[in-house]
This record gives structure tokens, sequence and C-alpha cells, in this order.
């Protein structure tokens, strides 16, 4: 079945410094979204990629989808304390089941202030 | 407006007993999803439920393990017989599709199970 690797699975920066987590999938993917968790919260959404190549922006984050559709990465400029948590990519595949969305085991941020 | 809402939100029961779990998903919403998240792991699907279509239930770990959701709305997870390995976060999220051109998906803020 389909597969959802993220890495890495733990980081570790100074408040200021960038961050970047990366999404790949075993299959091609109709879209990708992305949820950030924040200790103790539940998932919630933050931006949903479908495009071959798409790049999306909100404010200091930064989403693409690869060419492929395969893999993502979200990428944060200077990070703050309030960006701690796990972040999570779901694939959703393009074959039958394609409702069903497939997460990633998550990349849990820790900001040094 | 309301969001997706479970309860309870936390239960300790013995090995061996059988729990139930709720959700409420938001109003007007017809696709409903249950996961399951262990401590510092990632969200593993159990169960979609879209509309009046027959349920997904192929993520569902073993025939302990059922759901049903009445009317469109309100899901129950039911847990027969729990093994100490069923203790983690059941988290509940609603859609307003389920479709394959992608929605968001709105969580609730789970069901913490521990079984002792």
């Amino acid at each position: 079945g389909q597969q959802v690797m993220q890495i890495p699975q733990y980081q570790h920066v100074q408040e200021g410094e960038d961050f970047t987590t990366y999404c790949n999938s075993s299959t091609t993917l109709s879209n990708i979204q992305w949820y950030k968790q924040r200790p103790g919260g539940h998932p919630v959404f933050l931006i949903q990629l479908v495009k071959s190549g798409e790049v999306k922006k909100q404010k200091r984050l930064t989403f693409q989808f690869g060419e492929a559709k395969k893999n993502s990465s979200l990428h944060i400029t200077a990070t703050q304390t309030t960006d701690v948590g796990t972040y999570f990519c779901a694939g959703r595949g393009s074959g039958g089941s394609n409702y069903k969305l497939t997460f990633g085991k998550g990349t849990l941020l820790t900001v040094n202030p | 407006g309301a969001g997706v809402s479970q309860s309870p939100s936390n239960k300790v029961t013995e090995k061996g007993k059988d729990v139930e779990l709720r959700c409420d998903p938001i109003s007007g919403h017809t696709a409903l999803y249950w996961y399951r998240q262990s401590l510092g792991q990632g969200l593993e699907f159990l169960i979609y439920f879209q509309g009046n279509s027959a349920p997904d239930k192929s993520g569902l770990p073993s025939d302990r393990f059922s759901a049903e959701r009445t009317g469109g709305s309100v899901s129950t997870l039911t847990i027969q017989r729990t093994q100490q390995e069923d203790s983690a976060v059941y988290l509940c999220a609603s859609s307003l599709a389920g479709l394959a051109g992608g929605d968001t998906q709105y969580f609730g803020p789970g069901t913490r199970l521990t079984v002792l």
C-alpha cells in the first residue's frame, strides 16, 4: 500500500534559524496536505498542494510539491517559538481509494528561544 | 461555528473491558474519519464513512474494533476486550465531501485511551 515517509523525525533549532521537513511518497499523489499539531493538541490543516511543481507561501512558511508529485517540503524561515509542534504531511493517492489520506510520522520541531 | 467534538476526552479502562468513543462531526460534513495516534507517532487510518456508502474499514487493526455512524452524523468507535496496545489517542475528523479532489479534514480534540 501507499507509504509516506517524512524526515527528519526531530529537529531542534535556535530561534531565528530556518527549518525544513521533507515528505516522500512511494506512489504518485493526487494532492498533498500539511498539518500542524501543537503539543497536546490535535492536527490543524495548513495547506493543500495539487499541481506538479506547485509552490505556496504562508508568511514565513513555504510549501513545495515535487514535479513528479511524489515528494513535498515545508520550509520555515526564521523560526519563532510559536512554530513549535509536529508537522505532518498527508498524501492522497491517485488510485482507487483516493479519498484516504496517508499521513507521514511527522517532524517534531522544537525551538530554543 | 462548532467544530468536531469527541467524548470522552480521557478514558481509563481495564484490560478486557469494552469501550465506546464518540464523535460529533461538523454539521453538514458528509465524510468522517477515525485515526489512531500512538505516543510520538503519526496518524494511523482506521475507518472512513462517506454519506450512505459502505464504510471503508480497511484500517481497523482487528475484529475487536468496529464503528458505526448513525443518521449520517454521530459516529461511535467501539473497542471490545481492550488490550494494552490499544492505548493511544483516537482522533476523529470530518470533511465536507471526502472527495478525491481533496478537502480539508477538521480534527476533533481526540480521546486519550489508557488500558491498564
